[in-house]
């Protein structure tokens, strides 16, 4: 069992570009969430979703930022028009159907030039 | 509204001694309570977790004790080792709904 994969592990981006993070739940769970840190800090909840729903996006910025947890596929963070304020480490988690532990993927670590 | 406060948030400990972390919770419907356990550069890691059915659960050096009434829970290391220096987040949830801790950033002095 591969347990919470993320992908890409680094990613750099310029001012005004996109940046897009994927996470694939471990085998058996059905329930993604996306944390933000920054150096030094703890995690900042953004976004709770099931397949093809958001639960809850309290943490979320309203712009530029969305999530989505298809039917088929990863989970994905989007981030649209990066700014350097958006560099930070990106974690996703998941748990199963009923809760249980939460298990966390090994981030992926944004920069934005 | 911080739903899980935590506290120190930093801590030196000498290699040997016991290192005690704290966190407290509002939410009485809370069921389930982990530590995660955070080096720097990589994911959270689960360390031990309790359900409030239990005063306290020990593995190895590691124990939660969990105080129901207070709403209060607890993470104790013995024997503190320079390995152990990490940053600790205790957690909070009902169902899949959970509440992280600020942390706790941990240096164990040799």
């Amino acid at each position: 069992n591969a347990g919470v994969m993320q992908n890409p592990r680094h990613l750099v981006r310029r001012r005004g570009q996109e940046a897009r993070l994927r996470c694939s739940p471990m085998k058996g769970h059905s329930h993604v969430y996306w944390y933000r840190q920054l150096p030094e800090e703890g995690l900042k909840f953004m976004v709770y979703l099931q397949k093809e729903n958001i639960i809850d996006e309290s943490g979320m910025p309203k712009e530029r930022f969305s999530a989505e947890f298809p039917k088929e596929g990863p989970s994905i963070l989007r981030i649209q028009q990066v700014v350097r304020g958006d560099s930070a480490a990106y974690f996703c988690a998941s748990s199963g159907p009923t809760g249980g532990p939460v298990l966390f993927g090994p981030g992926t670590r944004l920069t934005v030039l | 509204q911080q739903q899980v406060k935590q506290s120190p948030q930093s801590l030196i400990v000498q290699k040997g001694g016991i290192s005690i972390i704290n966190c407290a919770y509002e939410n009485t419907a809370f069921d389930y309570f982990p530590w995660y356990q955070q080096f720097p550069g990589k994911g959270p890691a689960l360390l031990i977790a309790i359900r409030p059915d239990v005063s306290e659960k020990k593995e190895g050096r590691f124990t939660i004790s969990f105080n129901k009434s207070a709403k209060q829970f607890s993470l104790h290391i013995m024997d503190s080792q320079p390995g152990d220096s990490a940053t600790y987040f205790c957690a909070a949830s009902k169902g899949n709904q959970f509440y992280f801790g600020t942390g706790t950033s941990l240096t164990v002095i040799p």
